[in-house]
């Protein structure tokens, strides 16, 4: 059973516009998330986390927005660039540190020059 | 300062065959873990260690059994090989708790199981 669902496999965006990927989770013990990407051939890399005592939480061009009602996030790239093409997934845990993290099936990102 | 590093990169094992692969560490991490990826799964928990000497089952251990003798390192084991065993494996460390749960992965491991 997914507890961290993404649904819209793939996205295609035109370089300068703005991506946007979504996830949802089910376990309404999740109170940390993160996003991670991936490049071909290599391992995921953190980009970005929230807390659950946050609605929203910005690095750059990357913005995480968490819907606690909803059980519902998004991560928001703007503006997107060609080297944001990657697999992006979403991952959640129970608590602050708590060491196990849950984590959707992924999004493809294709960011078209 | 080589964070996470996973030896072999690839491998091939016919059905049956044993092998152990190698992460390491020099972070000083007291969290790691072995994850498996396969098409439209995402990455599921195999086993993780809390600390030297500790393992735990994670989320998909049949199969797999782990050991970590060192800090630095974490062995993931197949003692005998079946095809559905074949998958990318990835070895990831983290601080312990009150750390912002980010984990840092390895490259990956290739293993095709014939």
């Amino acid at each position: 059973d997914q507890q961290v669902k993404q649904n819209s496999p793939s996205l295609s965006v035109q370089e300068g516009r703005i991506s946007i990927l979504n996830c949802d989770y089910t376990n309404s013990m999740f109170d940390y998330f993160l996003w991670y990407k991936k490049y071909p051939a290599e391992g995921p890399t953190f980009l970005i986390s929230i807390s659950s005592i946050k609605d929203k939480n910005e690095d750059g061009r990357f913005t995480v927005f968490l819907n606690k009602s909803a059980k519902h996030l998004s991560l928001h790239i703007v503006p997107s660039q060609p080297g944001d093409s990657a697999v992006y997934f979403c991952a959640a845990s129970r608590g602050y540190g708590n060491n196990r993290l849950a984590f959707g099936k992924g999004n493809q990102v294709v960011v078209i020059p | 300062n080589a964070g996470v590093t996973q030896t072999p990169k690839f491998r091939v094992l016919k059905t049956g065959q044993s092998m152990t692969l190698l992460c390491a560490q020099d972070m000083n991490h007291e969290y790691m873990y072995w994850y498996r990826q396969d098409p439209g799964m995402g990455l599921r928990l195999i086993h993780y260690s809390v600390g030297e000497g500790t393992t735990a089952k994670g989320e998909v251990p049949d199969g797999y059994n782990v050991s970590r003798l060192k800090k630095q390192n974490f062995l993931l084991g197949l003692e005998s090989a079946a095809p559905s065993q074949t998958s990318v494996y990835f070895c990831a460390s983290s601080f312990r708790q009150g750390s912002n749960n980010e984990q840092f992965f390895g490259p990956g491991t290739r293993l095709t199981v014939l």
